[in-house]
């Protein structure tokens, strides 16, 4: 079974749409992330979460929200989905220690937004 | 803005051969850098490297890291279709990983 497990695999929806992009982890990590890929310009990070209180945001969280449910689930949401935020999803999870801090990441969610 | 650059973006070769990948970035202070392979959607994780000039190894994959320079290289001998992937380099900095756009590497028989 996937240590980061994300929902859906894939989402097609259209333009003003709300859609949610859900994110579950069974590796105990206290901290947890979202990216967006895309072409050309490699992962960006939307917002990060040290503790189920702690909400950041990163270099591109606008018309992105997030929410920690849990230790083990984070969900990114779309308030009002348009064309320019296509891309392929990534939800990570790291440790939170000091030294030797690695993300593990998901298999993705690939949104199209028509 | 802590930009991290890859080069080449892409590279194609045969089976056999030796590729070396370049990832340099601009700031001095950090904590660590990394290596992932995307082959079909999740990055995996290769390498992590903190002090330069230590090589990591794992098979035919090794890395090393010029914090003088600024640079780290990703090297793979004896390439194989198997390699065939995107890899990624991050810097950490703080609480945050910043990615390159990745090298796209094709082996073909």
């Amino acid at each position: 079974d996937a240590d980061v497990t994300q929902t859906p695999r894939n989402r097609i929806t259209k333009t003003g749409k709300r859609i949610m992009l859900e994110c579950s982890q069974t590796k105990g990590h206290d901290r947890m992330y979202w990216y967006r890929q895309d072409p050309g310009l490699g992962l960006r990070l939307i917002y990060y979460s040290f503790d189920v209180k702690d909400i950041n945001k990163g270099e591109i969280s606008d018309g992105y929200s997030v929410s920690r449910q849990a230790q083990a689930k984070f969900s990114l949401s779309l308030e009002s989905a348009i064309p320019n935020q296509t891309a392929l999803y990534f939800c990570a999870t790291s440790e939170g220690r000091a030294t030797n801090e690695k993300l593990f990441f998901g298999s993705g969610t690939q949104l199209s937004v028509l | 803005e802590d930009k991290v650059v890859q080069s080449p973006l892409s590279l194609v070769v045969h089976e056999g051969d030796t590729v070396t990948l370049n990832c340099s970035y601009e700031v001095t202070n950090f904590r660590s850098l990394l290596w992932y392979k995307q082959e079909k959607k999740a990055p995996t994780f290769l390498f992590m490297l903190t002090s330069s000039g230590i090589e990591k190894k794992s098979g035919r994959l090794s890395s090393i890291l010029d914090k003088k320079e600024l640079f780290s290289i990703l090297n793979i001998t004896a390439t194989q279709t198997g390699d065939s992937a995107v890899y990624l380099c991050a810097r950490r900095h703080g609480n945050q990983f910043y990615f390159g756009t990745g090298t796209s590497l094709t082996v073909i028989p």
